[in-house]
């Protein structure tokens, strides 16, 4: 099946810009997403990106897809406190359902 | 519009004893999912249903079972809860496969 991966820690100045990234294994996953969760809240869908996309930028956030690597990142210009949650990155299996990683703890420091 | 709502957020459940988590969207999705999440392990997906009708197992369904009430509704239930299922339980919709999922809140389940 599908293996979506993420390192599990990111600590950040406020002021910068967060990288945070995924890897997964299945070439055919068609859309790729990521989700931001903050403390005792459900999933918010942040952005996503097609597969025949390499780019998007949305504000703040910008998504890279690397199709070849199966690698897939998403920055956030100048990181703020109400940034800090974790990010999910989840991918389509080949059954069109999503796959999550495990997801990335951010920390925004002043 | 309230999206997904999920009752209860809480609940402190005692080995042996059985609950249903209840699950509803006013969104008109097609698709639910039952996920759990647990540290440094992601969300893991419990069970489905794709349509009105159907459900299907997901990665972890062992001690747990679906309904799909209606398009709106999709609970689901332990039948005899274990320390194990102590978790958080989301649940998700969304209205077709080429469409991410729009998540409730969570119920955070404690099996002592």
């Amino acid at each position: 099946g599908e293996d979506v991966e993420q390192s599990l820690f990111l600590s950040v100045r406020e002021g910068d810009s967060s990288v945070i990234n995924c890897t997964y294994t299945d070439s055919s996953s068609t859309y790729l997403y990521w989700y931001k969760q903050e403390p005792g809240a459900g999933l918010q869908l942040l952005t996503y990106i097609f597969s025949n996309m390499d780019m998007k930028q949305d504000q703040r956030l910008t998504v890279l897809l690397n199709k070849k690597d199966k690698h897939l990142s998403l920055r956030i210009a100048d990181t703020q406190t109400g940034d800090s949650a974790i990010y999910f990155c989840a991918v389509t299996d080949s059954w069109g359902k999503l796959q999550f990683g495990a997801g990335t703890q951010v920390v925004v420091t002043p | 519009n309230a999206g997904v709502t999920q009752t209860p957020k809480f609940q402190v459940l005692k080995t042996g004893q059985s609950m249903t988590l209840q699950c509803a969207q006013d969104m008109n999705h097609n698709s639910m999912y039952w996920y759990r999440q647990d540290p440094g392990m992601g969300l893991r997906l419990i069970y489905y249903s794709a349509s009105e009708g159907t459900t299907d197992k997901g990665e972890v369904p062992n001690g747990y079972n679906v309904s799909r009430l209606n398009k709106r509704e999709f609970s689901l239930r332990l039948e005899s809860a274990a320390p194990s299922q102590t978790s958080v339980y989301f649940c998700a919709s969304r209205p077709g496969q080429l469409y991410g999922y729009t998540f409730g809140s969570g119920t955070r389940l404690t099996v002592v």
